[in-house]
């Protein structure tokens, strides 16, 4: 049974680019959580989404971030426009249910913008 | 808002040593969950706490949460090679009773030499 599946694993984007962030959760995963580890900083929550649904948004930033988990395919943290600060590695979760007491963790996106 | 202060910020131990990893929270913890985060790679769910006072170990790893359910405490009994990495704890910030929004402290990254 595969893992929460991330790609790219490095991606490389120049000032004023679309970075375009794709998540798989785990076969039976039909909640998905993206989090933000920026340069000395703790993981923060981002997104939590259901099939078709954002739950919670509350740690998004409200400008040229969006995600989004499809009926069919993968979750996508979508990022336009982007600038130096939002270099950072971005993780997605999964988990089976709501209730889940724990979170199954991809590798991660590591987002450079130069 | 919720913060998570993890204490040391790094750790260098020899193998065989015992170590101990401390976790404190601003305000009451609902859920305390513990993740290993090897470098360049996702996080691994290690325990989930929940009760003032509660412990749980695997393997060589044991938490603790104390009665006042504002610290936790992470050992290390005996550490190998492959206990390296960074260890976070993370705090269910809302009680909402599951992982679904997670607050993460900074992490502690820990070297284990030969």
């Amino acid at each position: 049974n595969a893992g929460v599946m991330q790609n790219p694993r490095h991606l490389v984007r120049r000032r004023g680019q679309e970075a375009r962030l794709r998540c798989s959760p785990m076969k039976g995963h039909s909640h998905v959580y993206w989090y933000r580890q920026l340069p000395e900083e703790g993981l923060k929550f981002m997104v939590y989404l259901q099939k078709e649904n954002i739950i919670d948004e509350s740690g998004m930033p409200k400008e040229r971030f969006s995600a989004e988990f499809p009926k069919e395919g993968p979750s996508i943290l979508r990022i336009q426009q982007v600038v130096r600060g939002d270099s950072a590695a971005y993780f997605c979760a999964s988990s089976p249910t709501r209730s889940n007491e724990k979170l199954f963790f991809g590798s991660g996106t590591q987002l450079s913008v130069l | 808002s919720q913060e998570l202060e993890q204490s040391p910020q790094s750790l260098i131990v020899q193998e065989g040593k015992n170590l101990t990893i401390n976790c404190t929270s601003s305000k009451t913890l609902y859920g305390l969950y513990w993740y290993k985060q090897k470098y360049g790679e996702g996080l691994i769910f290690l325990m989930m706490l929940q009760k003032g006072g509660e412990e749980k170990s695997h393997e060589k790893i044991t938490a603790k949460l104390d009665e006042k359910k504002q610290q936790s405490s992470l050992h290390i009994t005996a550490s190998q090679p492959s206990h390296a990495g960074i260890y976070l704890c993370g705090a269910d910030a809302i009680n909402t009773g599951t992982a679904s929004k997670l607050t993460f402290g900074t992490g502690t990254r820990l070297q284990v030499t030969l």
